[in-house]
């Protein structure tokens, strides 16, 4: 299985505040990775495909980066709508694996 | 627009086996590079992967739970059934399905989620 390791796992930050989450494979995925957004009480939406593909209608504050085994999800200016836990999801192989998520908090 | 919807049981008791029903719209799982999946998401933790249906009916499943679960889909109803036997109170999780385009990857469309509760 290939393992996905997301940090960190919380963060503190204030708006317009540039924000980095990374995720780790544990091994090489090419650029087979996506990013969501996940609010409470609601289904991840998405944000990002093929690891730097902003998905239509994201905000451009968003962006992916990284190949084969270190990717980054960029906030660029923190807005109050955006505080929420963000997933990496690989689909390299199987079984497909999602990261432990990382929760973006109000500093 | 693609829409999805998990239906089922709100409650099951231990041992007994889970079926839920995703119901969708806006696509079809006859077209090629179509496929649904189920994810679920134990409260307060992580999102897990468990199985993927695709158009040409491959079927992939989660190693960790193969052996209790099976995925099969309607394609005259736009209907994928998820069955889940053995059910334990640490399966109790919000259920999702999701559409998924095979060369896209990713899932891009997800139902509301449907929790199951395991207890007796």
């Amino acid at each position: 299985d290939i393992q996905m390791t997301q940090s960190p796992s919380s963060l503190s930050a204030s708006v317009g505040d540039r924000v980095t989450i990374t995720c780790r494979a544990s091994q090489g995925i090419r650029n087979d990775l996506g990013w969501y957004q996940q609010k409470p009480g609601k289904a991840p939406k998405r944000l990002i495909y093929a690891a730097s593909s902003l998905q239509s209608g994201v905000p451009s504050r968003f962006s992916g980066s990284g190949s084969g085994t270190e990717f980054t999800l960029t906030i660029s200016s923190l807005q109050p709508e955006d505080f929420a836990t963000y997933y990496c999801l690989q689909h390299n192989g199987y079984p497909l694996t999602f990261g432990g998520g990382t929760k973006v908090e109000i500093k | 627009q693609i829409t999805l919807k998990e239906s089922g049981p709100t409650l099951v008791k231990p041992t007994q086996t889970l079926t839920l029903t995703c119901t969708f719209s806006g696509f079809s799982l006859s077209t090629s590079g179509v496929g649904v999946g189920w994810i679920r998401q134990p409260p307060g933790k992580a999102l897990e992967w468990l199985a993927l249906i695709y158009w040409d009916d491959d079927k992939r499943y989660s190693p960790s739970l193969k052996s209790r679960l099976t995925i099969t889909k309607d394609t005259s109803k736009n209907q994928v059934v998820l069955t889940m036997t053995n059910m334990d109170p640490v399966d109790t999780a919000t259920y999702y399905c999701a559409h998924r385009l095979i060369w896209i990857g990713y899932f891009d469309s997800w139902g509301q989620g449907t929790l199951v509760t395991v207890s007796s």
